[in-house]
């Protein structure tokens, strides 16, 4: 099943522990996004990669990292997170920049 | 600065009642207008790609219409089926702008 996938669904950190969302997809795709949602805000772009080793910032990157060393996965890195990152992150996949996109099932995270 | 603005930000319809929700956006160098259907605890759905003005796409019970300046997505008879937060989002290049949404309740 094409799909994408995201790990972990919940999470629950404190203020500065470092973390990582993984985020995988299995359709080939070149084009990867994270986005965060938070209420009245909609979806925030946050890093976006158009290929292996290809990546830059979308509208909230502070306070974010990626990495793109392999086309199928993305990882969401958080080195000192806060509360203000607590949030629903989605993690999205297509074959570019001007088609739709996969998205995965989102995690939500709480800084506390 | 580049943005998309939906409208209403909620609307309740009775089954079998029409009605449209608007997009409309200032994106500089529009390269596609997307429509997603996003269901409470899941990840937007893609729904329609529009590219030029005069664009319109169907699926179901579901037309997405494109101008120069706004998009349009018709529900034509809808059943309780269809509730659902509706998005839209416009890209220039490589970055995306999504609008915050239209929560669509359909009432049986």
């Amino acid at each position: 099943e094409a799909q994408v996938t995201q790990n972990p669904r919940y999470l629950i950190t404190v203020t500065g522990k470092k973390l990582t969302v993984t985020c995988s997809q299995n359709m080939n795709h070149e084009y990867m996004s994270w986005y965060r949602q938070d209420p009245g805000l909609g979806l925030r772009q946050i890093y976006y990669s158009m290929n292996v080793e290809v990546t830059d910032k979308g509208d909230v990157p502070e306070g974010y990292k990626v990495s793109r060393k392999e086309k199928r996965n993305f990882p969401l890195i958080l080195e000192s997170p806060s509360p203000n990152q607590t949030s629903l992150y989605f993690c999205a996949s297509s074959f570019g920049a001007s088609y739709g996109y996969t998205f995965g099932s989102g995690t939500r995270l709480t800084v506390v | 600065e580049d943005q998309v603005t939906q409208s209403p930000e909620a609307l309740r319809l009775q089954e079998g009642e029409s009605s449209s929700l608007n997009c409309s956006y200032t994106v500089s160098g529009l390269r596609g207008l997307f429509w997603y259907r996003q269901d409470p605890g899941k990840g937007p759905e893609f729904l329609f790609t529009l590219y030029s003005a005069g664009e319109e796409k169907e699926k179901e019970r579901l037309k997405a219409t494109l101008t120069k300046k706004e998009s349009f997505l018709h529900i034509t008879a809808p059943k309780p089926e269809d509730s659902a937060t509706y998005l839209c989002a416009g890209t220039s290049g490589n970055q995306f702008y999504f609008g915050t949404g239209t929560s669509l309740t359909v009432i049986p």
